[in-house]
């Protein structure tokens, strides 16, 4: 979606190295949110964030950090202790309750 | 809690052929209702929406209408083609705060 743009479409990862997952948006959008997505499988929530210097857990938020320092932004960090990175991220962005999400073309991420 | 089921997959059909995707969905209040395309190694991006009973949605040749007598919102297509193969995710923002729920994607092929 335009004003969206994640970063770097493919991430490589070697055993016991911290990744960080690039998210940005130009949308003046309050909501952020970060999903996993494994082949053939639906989409579930790592982290989201409604607010500056202010961010939730989701279902699967063991191994992941984020943080929201910017409006704009809201990067992704994939630590050493996430044993099975690999997947497919994806970002999203929403303006408003009961407003729908637009997602970013996102980032796929595998280990060396 | 809030949820939404569809339809599982995969729906293989020949082009030209009337296409349908179930939906339902368990809410409190008066959810809006979104459904997504995700197109191969791409973002998901909004198909269309629905935001209060009997609206009906519709973007390129789809439509689904917000039923909610019976709790769905089926996705439907009068003569769908071979471009139109990719994976269908229903989805519900919630009424009040901004928990947003994806079903689980149903995988759409169609033959010449």
């Amino acid at each position: 979606d335009g004003g969206i743009t994640q970063s770097p479409k493919y991430l490589f990862r070697k055993e016991g190295q911290n990744v960080t997952l690039s998210c940005e948006q130009n949308l003046n959008h309050d909501a952020m949110y970060w999903y996993r997505q494994d082949p053939g499988q639906g989409l579930r929530l790592i982290y989201y964030s409604q607010i500056v210097n202010d961010f939730q857990k989701g279902d699967i938020a063991e191994g992941y950090s984020v943080s929201r320092e910017k409006k704009e932004s809201f990067p992704l960090t994939v630590t050493s202790a996430q044993k099975n990175p690999t997947a497919f991220y994806l970002c999203a962005i929403q303006a408003a309750d009961n407003q729908p999400q637009h997602f970013g073309d996102g980032t796929r991420l595998s280990i060396l | 809690g809030d949820s939404v089921t569809q339809m599982e997959g995969p729906v293989t059909l020949s082009e030209e052929a009337f296409l349908t995707i179930n939906c339902t969905y368990t809410a409190t209040g008066y959810p809006s209702l979104f459904w997504y395309v995700q197109y191969p190694g791409e973002g998901l991006q909004l198909l269309l929406k629905a935001t209060k009973a009997d609206d009906k949605g519709s973007n390129k040749g789809f439509e689904a209408t917000y039923r909610k007598e019976t709790t769905s919102f089926h996705l439907e297509k009068g003569s769908v083609q071979v471009s139109d193969s990719a994976v269908y995710f229903c989805a519900l923002s919630a009424a009040t705060g901004n928990q947003f729920y994806f079903g689980t994607g149903t995988s759409l092929t169609v033959i010449p």
